[in-house]
């Protein structure tokens, strides 16, 4: 299957600060990422669905100026964790689709984002 | 929007075993169904998908689901689990261009 990479895998950040997670689709064109959050035993949550080129769809409840996504080509989406607080400490992972009918999303390994 | 119902989070089992996972899902509309894997340490995996025809899908590493619309129902299956089955399965159904992910199931197999 087509391969999803994350950078960094995990990070650890001063609360306050900024931290950015990258997405790539490694051999394939990705028109559409997802974002999602994982908390220890509980389910993927989308986060947000983004076209490369348009400005990506939230979630709701999920705060746009907070996460800032970026998908700027079709291999390429980046996650924003802008001033970042404890509570934001969790498990990010990317998903990319490719276009055309019975389209499949492939998921990168996710990164772990710790908060001080 | 739907949601995916996954019971019974932990399973623990013996190799050769037989392993059932329930999936239940609301939704309205056409539904693509999915059944994804992690194993320790790893990104999630497609172990089988259904989008249309037969009900019953096999997908790899000798799972199959069905699929009763009846029901709402997307069950995993396995006639004989091994050790190297230990991992966290997730029910997901994609409706209105969302995935919906299920809670997960733990499962532990012993050797």
């Amino acid at each position: 299957g087509a391969v999803v990479s994350q950078h960094p895998s995990r990070v650890i950040c001063k609360s306050g600060t900024s931290v950015k997670i990258e997405c790539r689709s490694l051999d394939f064109q990705a028109t559409t990422m997802f974002w999602y959050r994982q908390f220890p035993k509980q389910s993927l949550m989308l986060m947000a669905t983004s076209n490369e080129g348009s400005k990506a769809t939230y979630e709701q409840g999920v705060e746009k100026d907070k996460f800032l996504i970026n998908h700027a080509s079709l291999t390429l989406s980046t996650l924003t964790v802008t001033s970042a607080h404890p509570e934001d400490s969790s498990f990010y992972i990317c998903s990319a689709r490719t276009s055309g009918g019975y389209n499949e999303q492939f998921f990168g390994p996710g990164t772990r984002l710790t908060v001080l | 929007a739907q949601s995916v119902s996954q019971h019974n989070h932990h399973v623990i089992l013996s190799e050769a075993a037989s392993l059932e996972l329930g999936c239940n899902y609301s939704y309205g509309g056409t539904v693509n169904l999915f059944w994804y894997v992690q194993y320790p340490g790893q990104h999630l995996q497609l172990l089988l998908k259904y989008f249309s025809g037969d009900p019953l899908v096999k997908g790899i590493k000798g799972f199959e689901a069905e699929f009763i619309k009846s029901k709402f129902s997307f069950n995993l299956r396995k006639p004989s689990v091994q050790w190297s089955d230990t991992a966290e399965y997730f029910c997901a159904v994609r409706g209105n261009n969302r995935l919906a992910f299920g809670k997960g199931n733990q499962v532990v197999v012993i050797p």
